[in-house]
């Protein structure tokens, strides 16, 4: 089974301070998601990345999918109290089709 | 366009009985997919239906099944249940893109 980590577990910030979250696999796959997911709620895609090196902007968010296709990164500038919540990536396994793989998620509060 | 739809939104039960949790997918979409989420932990899955069959599982016991209909809705049912079964359950349907309903959340006591 292939996993997922993601770096760190909890972030509490000041609003208008900058972050990076990370997320670790020793496995390859053949795309990866991060989720944004808020209390009592599903996770919402925020975003896919497929190409090894590639680099996704989301307005403050900046994601970035390793050159080997093994991790990835989340930056968030300026951090915002709205940028509260529970971020997940996800991994397609490379080896079957549609089966997601979730890291534990990175908790991330911002303070106003 | 209601979205992934799942019913119902909470519910509680007791060990050893049997539950139902129901889901609609987005329109469009044909495959749906479950997920277990315990309290502070991502989402992990259970199982995928395609064409009303199951296509691929994850490491959950036979405790665990499901089912989709001809309009491409599914069921999942859990037997036998123990407290570690109480968590978020996500269906999640997909066409190009996944997307998740808000959760069944089942309290077992």
């Amino acid at each position: 089974t292939q996993l997922l980590e993601q770096s760190p577990q909890f972030l509490s910030i000041q609003e208008g301070e900058n972050l990076t979250v990370y997320c670790n696999s020793s496995s390859v796959f053949s795309s990866l998601q991060w989720y944004r997911q808020e209390p009592g709620e599903g996770p919402v895609l925020l975003v896919t990345v497929v190409t090894g090196g590639e680099v996704k902007k989301l307005k403050r968010l900046t994601f970035q999918f390793g050159d080997a296709r093994k991790d990835s990164s989340l930056h968030i500038t300026a951090a915002q109290p709205g940028d509260t919540g529970l971020y997940l990536c996800a991994g397609d396994e490379y080896s079957s089709a549609s089966k997601i793989i979730f890291g534990s998620g990175t908790r991330l509060s911002i303070r106003p | 366009d209601a979205g992934v739809t799942q019913s119902p939104t909470h519910l509680i039960k007791t060990r050893g009985q049997q539950v139902t949790l129901r889901c609609s997918p987005k329109s469009g979409h044909d495959t749906v997919s479950w997920y277990q989420q315990a309290l502070g932990q991502g989402p992990q899955f259970i199982f995928q239906y395609y064409e009303e069959e199951e296509r691929q599982r994850g490491n959950f016991p036979d405790r665990f099944s499901g089912h989709q209909f001809p309009n491409y809705s599914s069921e999942l049912n859990v037997n036998a249940l123990l407290l570690g079964d109480s968590a978020l359950y996500l269906c999640a349907s997909s066409g190009e893109t996944q997307y998740f309903g808000p959760g069944t959340r089942l309290l077992v006591l």
